[in-house]
């Protein structure tokens, strides 16, 4: 089975911090992709990348960066953190036409 | 551009009862489609998808899905709905699989 883990669940930060989401995959994905999820608004992509030292701006880029120096790993950064960046973000891997897996997410708020 | 819209916010069925969650897309070339469930404080998990072939498809835990072109419509069936299918459920298209567009979900309630 295709796993996807978060480095964290849960994780509280106060506003200014930066803060580091780790995302590993254990499928040789190609694809890696973060989004972040709000109630009432789905699922919304913040940035994805398709190879190594690769990555391309989601829907919701403003605010995060992102660092893909490993096939298997994909990190989110907030530079700076911001109180409506708390949110749930979940990151997810893909190859071909399988459709993208999911991590168990983390849950993220910022004071 | 790409859409989807999942037209239920929430939906509440009486355990044992069928199940129908509606899913309307809107893309400009043969879409890849997909149904997600997210049970609570979860990532989510893939229940079924469609590329071509066959419009009507199975997945997992007795859930399928009709791809209805002429309608634009990808909708979520199962015939007798389990207390533990409560959960909420996402509908995505992407053009490869890869880049997916989501809806906004709709939650399933169950009642016994």
């Amino acid at each position: 089975d295709v796993k996807v883990t978060q480095s964290s669940r849960y994780l509280v930060k106060r506003t200014g911090e930066k803060v580091f989401l780790e995302c590993v995959q254990d499928m040789d994905h190609e694809n890696m992709f973060w989004y972040r999820q709000d109630p009432g608004l789905g699922l919304r992509l913040i940035y994805f990348s398709y190879d190594v030292k690769m990555k391309e701006k989601g829907d919701i880029p403003e605010g995060y960066s992102v660092s893909r120096e490993k096939k298997e790993r994909f990190s989110l950064i907030l530079e700076s953190a911001s109180t409506n960046q708390t949110s749930m973000y979940l990151c997810a891997s893909s190859s071909s036409s399988l459709g993208q897996f999911f991590g168990p997410g983390t849950r993220l708020t910022v004071l | 551009a790409q859409s989807v819209t999942q037209p239920d916010i929430h939906i509440t069925v009486s355990e044992g009862a069928s199940l129908e969650l509606r899913c309307n897309y809107s893309y400009g070339a043969t879409p890849y489609l997909f149904w997600y469930v997210q049970s609570p404080g979860q990532g989510l998990q893939l229940l079924l998808k469609y590329f071509s072939g066959d419009t009507l498809v199975q997945g997992i835990k007795g859930f399928e899905a009709e791809f209805k072109r002429s309608q634009s419509s990808f909708n979520l069936r199962k015939p007798s709905v389990h207390w533990s299918d409560a959960a909420e459920y996402f509908c995505a298209v992407g053009g490869d699989g890869n880049k997916l567009v989501f809806g906004a979900g709709t939650i399933l309630r169950v009642k016994s």
